[in-house]
This record gives C-alpha cells, sequence and structure tokens, in this order.
C-alpha cells in the first residue's frame, strides 16, 4: 500500500510566524503535489513536483514556497503566515507515466493562524 | 474559472437507495476522470476512475459513468449504506501536465 505521511495533523501558528509543512511518501513516486481544501472551494492546488530540486506553481502559489531535497520528502513553507492560510492542508504523490495513474494522499495538516 | 463542477453541495439518500452524484467539466481535453471520498479528518481516498475512451466504468457498488458529449460525469452508488456518507470530489486529469482539478465536492449523507 502507498503511504503518504504528513508530519503534523494539527498546527496552531500565530500570524507572521514561518511555517513548515512537512510530506514523506514510501513509493517512490516522482510526483508530489500540495493543496489546500476550504468549504466550498474544493481542493486547489498550491504547488507540484514531478522530480527533485523541480518545483511548478499551481493555481494558488502567492505566499507559499516549497522544496524538494529528497525524491520521498515535499515540505510546503508559509514564509510569514497570515489568517488567510488557516486551512486543510493536503500532500500527494503519484508515479510518473503515460498511464493513468492515482494521486494517493496524506491524512491532511489542519493549520489554525492566529 | 471553475472547470470542473458539482453543482450540488449537498445530498441525502435513504439507505438502501441509490445515491447519485453529478460532475460536470468544461475542457474537452480532459482524458481521465476520477472519483475520490473523503471523511473528516483524513485525506481523500480514490474510489474509481473512467478513461475518456470509456462510458462507464463499475467496481462493487459503484458505477461511473462519462458522456463526453455534454461533458458530464455521474457517480452511482448501489444500494448505499450508512457508512457511504463522505465528501465526494470528482476531479478530471489534463494530459498535458501531471494536475488533477478538482471538483468543490458534494456531501453524501445516507440515513439509516
Amino acid at each position: 500500500d502507498v503511504k503518504v505521511t504528513q508530519s503534523s495533523r494539527y498546527l496552531v501558528k500565530r500570524t507572521g510566524e514561518k511555517v513548515f509543512l512537512e510530506c514523506v511518501q514510501d513509493m517512490d513516486h516522482e510526483n508530489m503535489f500540495w493543496y489546500r481544501q476550504d468549504p466550498g472551494l474544493g481542493l486547489r492546488l498550491i504547488y507540484f513536483s514531478y522530480d527533485v530540486k523541480m518545483k511548478e506553481k499551481g493555481d494558488i502559489p502567492e505566499g507559499y514556497s516549497v522544496s524538494r531535497e529528497k525524491k520521498e520528502r515535499f515540505s510546503l513553507i508559509l514564509e510569514s503566515a497570515s489568517t488567510n492560510q488557516t486551512s486543510m492542508y493536503l500532500c500527494a504523490s503519484m508515479r510518473q507515466g503515460r498511464d493513468k495513474n492515482i494521486q494517493y494522499f496524506g491524512a491532511g495538516t489542519r493549520l489554525s493562524v492566529l | 474559472d471553475q472547470q470542473v463542477k458539482q453543482n450540488s453541495p449537498s445530498l441525502s439518500v435513504q439507505e438502501g437507495r441509490i445515491s447519485i452524484l453529478n460532475c460536470d467539466y468544461t475542457n474537452s481535453m480532459f482524458d481521465y476522470f476520477l472519483w475520490y471520498k473523503k471523511y473528516p479528518a483524513e485525506g481523500p481516498t480514490f474510489l474509481i476512475s473512467i478513461s475518456s475512451i470509456k462510458d462507464k466504468n463499475e467496481d462493487g457498488r459503484f458505477t461511473v459513468f462519462l458522456n463526453k458529449s455534454a461533458k458530464h460525469l455521474s457517480l452511482h452508488i448501489v444500494p448505499s449504506q450508512p457508512g457511504d456518507s463522505a465528501v465526494y470530489f470528482c476531479a478530471a486529469s489534463d494530459p498535458r501536465t501531471y494536475k488533477y482539478i478538482f471538483g468543490t465536492g458534494t456531501r453524501l449523507k445516507v440515513l439509516a
């Protein structure tokens, strides 16, 4: 079974703090993704990575950055947290290839910025 | 611009009856569609998928139908069970990228 592990289930941070959300997958997948889920807005893609040290902006990258130094780990960074970044953050991974593949999700990190 | 739309935010169904969840998309380039189920405080889990070359895919109680001309897909759950109560997201895959585009979700409640 694919396992995608997010380091924290719940986080509470203060406005202006630097926040790191960590994600690790154990299936040697090339692609990794960070989404946020908000009521009425579904899942929106923040950033994704298709290889080590490679990254691409998703639909809502503003206020976020990412790091992928190792294949299994993809970190989401909030440089200066703001209250509008309070959300559920979801990490996913997916095998690369021409065949249709499935994204596997972690359990999510619920972040509250006060 | 919402390329994948789930117009029903919620749906209630009696146990044993059929649940039908709908999804519309606008981009004719999408070639692969998926349904995910999400329980509170958990990540989405893959449920069923369909390629654009098919019009139906079935897996146990779950069937997905694709109408390409209408740019519409639906998920049928028969019979519905209380454990099916969750938020269901449809997603479409853009073949030019690795990206999925997700709908806004439909909360299904199956009443015992």
